[in-house]
């Protein structure tokens, strides 16, 4: 089992431009997360997914977007990246009766 | 605003001594869970204790949840230079088991030689 995969690792932006992070888990988990670590601030929840067809805002939504997929899949789109965003974004997934969560590898953006 | 808040924010030990962090939250919780991450890399899960418990262990790892004054604290016994890492707390936000999980800001640990 890979867990949760997450593409790509690295990425720069230009102010204006748009992309998606992909991530993926092979976990059979009903719930997962997309949030973004800066220095000092810990995690903060962007969005997330608590089954199959739903998404909902966490913590810091504003400038984002997400598409769940299918089960497997949850994708984060920038429309317009700004430099505030620039930061390391983490997937995960979560088996709903333990709650433990499984965390991908990360994301680490830069926006110029 | 985020739920868990850790004390202290960093903490230097030598290795072999005993590690505590602390956690405070804000809301009731129907779990409480601690994790690890190491440089650069995603957070690994440690413990989970759910509310109607008030002490677990695992390992060296020892974790009390006291929810009348809603905060609980990690024990991490005879420290090795393998436990440096970012330490966090995360509760769930809600009373659906599907809710939302909210991270701290984390305590750094770091093991002297």
């Amino acid at each position: 089992n890979a867990g949760v995969t997450q593409t790509p690792k690295f990425q720069v932006l230009k102010t204006g431009q748009s992309m998606t992070l992909q991530c993926a888990q092979d976990m059979n988990h009903n719930s997962m997360y997309w949030y973004r670590q800066d220095p000092g601030m810990g995690l903060r929840l962007i969005y997330y997914s608590a089954s199959e067809g739903t998404t909902d805002k966490g913590e810091v939504p504003n400038g984002y977007n997400v598409s769940r997929l299918n089960k497997r899949e949850f994708s984060l789109r920038l429309e317009s990246a700004a430099p505030s965003q620039t930061s390391v974004y983490f997937c995960a997934s979560t088996d709903r009766i333990f709650y433990e969560q499984y965390f991908g590898p990360g994301t680490r953006l830069t926006v110029t | 605003s985020q739920q868990g808040e850790e004390d202290p924010q960093a903490l230097s030990i030598q290795e072999g001594e005993n590690a505590t962090m602390n956690c405070s939250y804000k809301t009731s919780i129907n779990n409480l869970q601690w994790y690890r991450q190491n440089s650069g890399r995603g957070l690994v899960h440690l413990i989970l204790i759910r509310s109607n418990e008030r002490e677990k262990h695992s390992g060296r790892l020892r974790v009390t949840l006291d929810t009348s004054k809603k905060s609980s604290s990690l024990l991490i016994t005879a420290s090795r230079a393998a436990d440096t890492a970012s330490y966090f707390c995360a509760t769930d936000a809600g009373m659906n088991r599907d809710d939302k999980i909210i991270f701290g800001k984390g305590t750094r640990l770091h093991i002297l030689p």
